[in-house]
């Protein structure tokens, strides 16, 4: 069974760039999660999906980011314009469900804002 | 207070101990407990999770749960070079937003 996958792997960009990252989940996994995983810290939710509606984004900073799930499957989250704290790993997860516990994560991507 | 607390360690045990991992919560909300474990420029990756008090062993790991104190652990047996990494625990509440809220991570280090 694939994993979830993340691309780029790494991103560098200047502050008041914009940068997005995609997420493709385990084939048939409902619910899809992005987090951001700041260095010495645990991740952080920022958003959730269930298919291709938003459960939860009440930590997004939605006046620079935004996610988007079309069609159910695969994610991208943008962040537009970037600030030096938004270096961090961006990590996305998947599970069969809601209330179903066993998430998947992908490797990340690394963003470094200079 | 923070949700979860969790001691960033290091911490350091020679090769064959136990180690004890900790941590603590504040809501009484949650209903799932887990264990992440992460190696360095890894995603995390879940190692066990219960879901009520008490015990629950897989190999040399063991998940014990006290939800009178909130207070949840992890206990590794027979320690290896491999284990290596950063621990991480999440807990989930059940219904409404149901995101996993994660402590800090215990970054853990067997000696050979």
């Amino acid at each position: 069974e694939a994993g979830v996958a993340q691309s780029p792997r790494y991103k560098i960009i200047e502050k008041r760039q914009s940068v997005a990252f995609w997420c493709n989940p385990i084939s048939g996994h409902a619910t899809l999660y992005w987090y951001q995983q700041i260095l010495g810290q645990g991740p952080k939710l920022l958003i959730q999906f269930q298919n291709n509606g938003v459960v939860d984004d009440s930590q997004l900073p939605k006046d620079r980011f935004s996610a988007e799930r079309l069609k159910g499957v695969d994610s991208t989250l943008k962040i537009q314009p970037a600030k030096l704290e938004d270096s961090a790993v961006y990590l996305c997860a998947s599970s069969l469900g809601r209330r179903t516990p066993e998430a998947f994560f992908g490797q990340g991507t690394r963003l470094t804002v200079v | 207070q923070k949700e979860v607390e969790q001691d960033p360690g290091p911490l350091s045990v020679p090769e064959g101990a136990i180690v004890s991992l900790n941590c603590t919560y504040s809501n009484s909300a949650f209903q799932y407990f887990m264990w992440y474990r992460q190696y360095s420029r890894k995603g995390p990756e879940l190692l066990m999770y219960t879901y009520s008090s008490g015990n629950k062993e897989d190999g040399r790991f063991t998940a014990q749960v006290d939800k009178s104190s909130k207070y949840i652990s992890l206990f590794i047996r027979d320690s290896q070079p491999s284990d290596s990494a950063t621990y991480l625990c999440a807990i989930q509440q059940v219904g409404g937003a149901d995101g996993l809220t994660f402590g800090k991570g215990t970054h853990l280090i067997i000696q050979p």
